[in-house]
């Protein structure tokens, strides 16, 4: 079945740097999503993105989509402490990487900030 | 709105014991989703509905598992027996599959099995 796959598994930054984290599939996938999840919470939508190449920014937050929808990435510039949590990946589980209904997440980005 | 809302949010039960949580979706909502979260297994999907009837079910672990949805503001998810294998957190979401807002989690159960 459809996968994405998702690194690192754990960042561990200083308050101030720049994190980012990568998702990838083995299928083009017609869309991908982002969550975030804090510590003892539960997952929370950020964004989806739908085109080839297509870049959305949320205050610190860039999220791109690759040109082949294969591979997307999420970039915090100069995290805070707030920025703490897992974030997932997570793209259609149909076949060809259609369905929307159906979500497969990634296994995450475990991000900590040291202030 | 009051969001996805799930109960109980701890639960603490016996090997072999029944354990049923329950969920109620957003209004309107379509779709209804049951996650379950572990570290080793990270965020499964167990089952999913369309409009109240089961889509794919493959997730589901094995026949201990079943779930239901009666109507559109309900679900439940049911283990019987209960293993200690089963602890994990249970998440139940929902969506509404023509806007563009992924999906709505709630807060989820944390069961364990003792």
């Amino acid at each position: 079945g459809q996968q994405v796959m998702q690194i690192p598994q754990y960042q561990h930054v200083q308050e101030g740097e720049d994190f980012t984290t990568y998702c990838n599939s083995s299928t083009t996938l017609s869309n991908i999503q982002w969550y975030k999840q804090r510590p003892g919470g539960h997952p929370v939508f950020l964004i989806q993105l739908v085109k080839s190449g297509e870049v959305k920014k949320q205050k610190r937050l860039t999220f791109q989509f690759g040109e082949a929808k294969k591979n997307s990435s999420l970039h915090i510039t100069a995290t805070q402490t707030t920025d703490v949590g897992t974030y997932f990946c997570a793209g259609p589980g149909g076949a060809g990487g259609t369905s929307y209904g159906k979500l497969t997440f990634g296994q995450g980005t475990i991000l900590t900030v040291h202030p | 709105d009051a969001g996805v809302i799930q109960s109980p949010r701890h639960e603490v039960t016996e090997m072999g014991q029944e354990v049923t949580l329950r969920c109620k979706p957003i209004s309107g909502h379509d779709y209804l989703f049951w996650y379950r979260q572990t570290m080793m297994r990270g965020l499964e999907l167990l089952i999913y509905f369309n409009n109240n009837v089961p889509i794919d079910d493959s997730g589901m672990p094995e026949d201990r598992f079943s779930a239901k949805m009666p109507n559109a503001s309900f679900s439940t998810l049911k283990i019987q027996p209960s293993e200690p294998r089963d602890s994990a957190v249970y998440f139940c979401a929902s969506s509404l599959v023509v806007r563009v807002g992924g999906y709505t989690f709630g807060s989820g159960t944390r069961l364990t099995v003792v």
